[in-house]
């Protein structure tokens, strides 16, 4: 079993959607949780970043974490087909193990205009 | 700012060849890492480089990969000989201390 599972998708949804992306996780030392986006043929780019249970806001972007469920959710509202890319979690230890992320295996999105 | 710079971009190889991969990380990044990313998965370690030491290459198989960062800043990865299951994107990152990382392009890699 991975220590990251991500739903892979693909998932297509029309423009001005809310998209719901999740990941669980079986390691109760992680402690931070990432989301990033990757375009096509492009390396991934960071989106938002947080290590507390509950919501962070950032424009039409929602991380959402449960340590409890071992559960994380990216949530995008009012989606755009610029936001058509793959979107990875990743989560890490401690800070001082040296940033060692773990990543899922990423969700293909697709936003139709 | 400028970001990470990979180089090549792409490269077809036949199998049993060699293949180098370079990397040069954001200025003033003193980590630095290299994954490996294939088809339809997330990107895995293979190895993590603290200035000129690698702290962490417990991934990196070590029969046929070989990397360096001479001097704490650029990086090379080297395959020799290169297999067919080789072929993936080769992704570097860096990072300050143990911070946020930033992903260069990658370079994909074919190996027929």
């Amino acid at each position: 079993q991975k220590e990251v599972e991500q739903d892979p998708g693909p998932l297509s949804v029309p423009e001005g959607a809310i998209v719901s992306l999740n990941c669980t996780y079986s390691n109760s030392a992680f402690q931070y949780f990432m989301w990033y986006r990757q375009y096509s043929r492009k390396g991934p780019e960071l989106l938002m970043y947080t290590y507390s249970s509950g919501n962070k806001e950032d424009g039409r972007f929602t991380a959402q974490v449960d340590k409890s469920s071992k559960y994380i959710s990216l949530f995008i509202r009012d989606s755009q087909p610029s936001d058509s890319a793959t979107y990875l979690c990743a989560m890490r230890v401690i800070y001082n193990q040296g940033g060692k992320l773990i990543f899922g295996q990423g969700t293909e999105l697709s936003v139709k205009p | 700012e400028a970001g990470v710079v990979q180089s090549p971009r792409y490269k077809i190889i036949e199998k049993k060849q060699p293949v180098a991969f370079w990397c040069n990380p954001i200025s003033g990044h003193n980590t630095l890492y290299w994954y490996l990313q294939n088809l339809g998965q997330g990107p895995e370690l293979l190895i993590r480089y603290e200035n000129e030491e690698a702290v962490d290459d417990s991934q990196l198989p070590k029969d046929r990969f070989s990397a360096e960062r001479l001097k704490g800043v650029d990086s090379t990865l080297k395959i020799q000989p290169a297999e067919l299951g080789d072929s993936a994107v080769y992704l570097c990152a860096s990072s300050r201390d143990a911070d946020t990382q930033y992903f260069g392009p990658g370079t994909r890699l074919t190996v027929l």
